[in-house]
């Protein structure tokens, strides 16, 4: 079945380093890569995302890059912040006529002043 | 925090009872989702909803029912039949037209059986 894999599960940094997060995804027909950040217990929120018609996407401190052939993608953060500190999903649109999400487990990330 | 709405923020169930979540959303979205969040685990989709009086099941649907009476509302009940229902339940609500849509996430439930 469909399935997004992201590692690591939990990432420490120092503040101002950058932090990588990496996905995997199985379905080749998947076009669409969302990023949530959740911080501690509130709702998920979208960072950023990219279309598989992209290869590269950048806002700011974040950014995304996509390889369709290797099916895996990737959020960059750089000059982290305390304030990035939250859990960060990745997700792959699945085929099937609808919005469908699959997500990652997510990974836990702190950043330390 | 307008937009979707979620309540009760906190809901604790005795063992056998039905309870009712509710979702509400104010953006005209057609399309709505639940989600369970379990620790070190993704958002696991349980019904989802294209339009009003349509639903379908989504990956983990057992011991769980919906309905979709009205655009604006999409409740989840967790039935006695869901043998482990103490997780994080997440709505969310989306357009349908397009391909490269955000889903708007609700600010959740914690459902704790006793």
């Amino acid at each position: 079945g469909e399935n997004v894999e992201q590692h690591p599960s939990t990432l420490s940094v120092q503040e101002g380093d950058s932090a990588v997060i990496k996905c995997t995804y199985s379905d080749s027909a998947s076009n669409y890569f969302p990023w949530y950040k959740q911080e501690l217990g509130k709702r998920p929120q979208l960072i950023i995302d990219i279309r598989s018609n992209v290869g590269e996407k950048k806002d700011q401190r974040i950014a995304v890059t996509l390889n369709k052939t290797a099916k895996h993608f990737s959020l960059h953060i750089t000059e982290t912040q305390p304030e990035d500190s939250a859990v960060y999903f990745c997700a792959a649109r699945g085929t099937g006529g609808y919005n469908k999400l699959i997500f990652g487990a997510g990974t836990r990330l702190a950043v330390h002043p | 925090d307008g937009g979707i709405t979620q309540s009760p923020k906190y809901l604790f169930r005795k063992e056998g009872q039905n309870v009712t979540l509710s979702c509400e959303q104010n953006l005209n979205h057609d399309a709505m989702y639940w989600y369970r969040q379990d620790p070190g685990q993704g958002l696991r989709l349980i019904y989802y909803s294209q339009i009003v009086n349509d639903f379908q099941k989504g990956d983990i649907a057992e011991g769980y029912s919906v309905s979709r009476e009205k655009k604006e509302s999409f409740p989840l009940t967790v039935t006695s039949a869901q043998k482990n229902p103490t997780a994080f339940y997440l709505c969310a609500s989306s357009i349908i037209q397009g391909a490269y849509n955000e889903q708007f996430f609700g600010p959740g439930t914690r459902l704790t059986v006793l």
